[in-house]
């Protein structure tokens, strides 16, 4: 049983489209999050919610839109993207936001 | 200013040597909460220890060691007896005020058989 899954693996698109990552959790945590890590493996935190509320939104282009529809998941929209939004997407979740983060496997975003 | 600095970007030892990850933190808060992750080539993201700032207790787990020192910031993680699984990226991070896990650059660890 995948704790934290995240589809799709992979997402090779042009750019200028629209796309979405999906998370879902099926460990009851309160918290869930996006992070996003470069190609010099750079792992950086784009935003949190808890309990389906935003809590954390870094200095992230607002092309990007989170939506929690419940607390099991959060998905990520991605609107006209850009080469630089080429990298992996990591959603996690944790029980509460002091608790340790349990990842998804990732999805690598290529953009061409 | 929160942040992690792992001054190692890439280290190779030979199998079964032991082998030290540094991590240096910066903070001005007085609780916070320090984090190793382990990325494999697989690419997934493992938890492998949470430390709270009160605990300055060693923790040993298997050849897995941590060293957290208050007094120099540091957060250091061993592992005795490396093995070939052992080769993955080593990310060290700390829990900011602002609930944000803040992520060191990583370490990349290469064991030879």
């Amino acid at each position: 049983d995948t704790a934290v899954s995240q589809t799709p693996k992979y997402l090779v698109t042009q750019m200028g489209n629209d796309k979405s990552i999906k998370c879902e959790q099926n460990l009851g945590h309160d918290t869930m999050y996006w992070y996003k890590q470069d190609s010099k493996k750079f792992l950086k935190i784009m935003f949190s919610y808890n309990n389906k509320e935003l809590i954390i939104n870094e200095t992230v282009p607002n092309r990007f839109s989170p939506k929690s529809p419940d607390k099991a998941h959060l998905n990520l929209h991605i609107n006209s993207l850009e080469l630089g939004d080429s990298a992996v997407y990591f959603c996690a979740s944790s029980q509460d936001l002091l608790q340790p983060q349990h990842f998804g496997d990732g999805t690598r975003l290529s953009i061409l | 200013a929160q942040k992690v600095t792992q001054a190692q970007t890439e280290i190779s030892v030979v199998e079964k040597e032991d082998v030290t990850l540094d991590c240096v933190y910066e903070t001005r808060d007085t609780t916070y909460y320090l984090f190793w992750y382990k990325q494999p080539p697989s690419g997934e993201l493992v938890f492998l220890i949470r430390r709270n700032s009160f605990d300055e207790q060693n923790e040993i787990s298997g050849r897995y060691s941590w060293n957290f020192q208050k007094s120099t910031s540091s957060f250091n993680f061993t592992i005795t007896a490396s093995q070939v699984v052992d080769s993955a990226v080593y990310f060290c991070a700390r829990l900011t005020g602002a609930n944000n896990l803040f992520f060191g650059t990583g370490t990349r660890l290469t064991v030879i058989p």
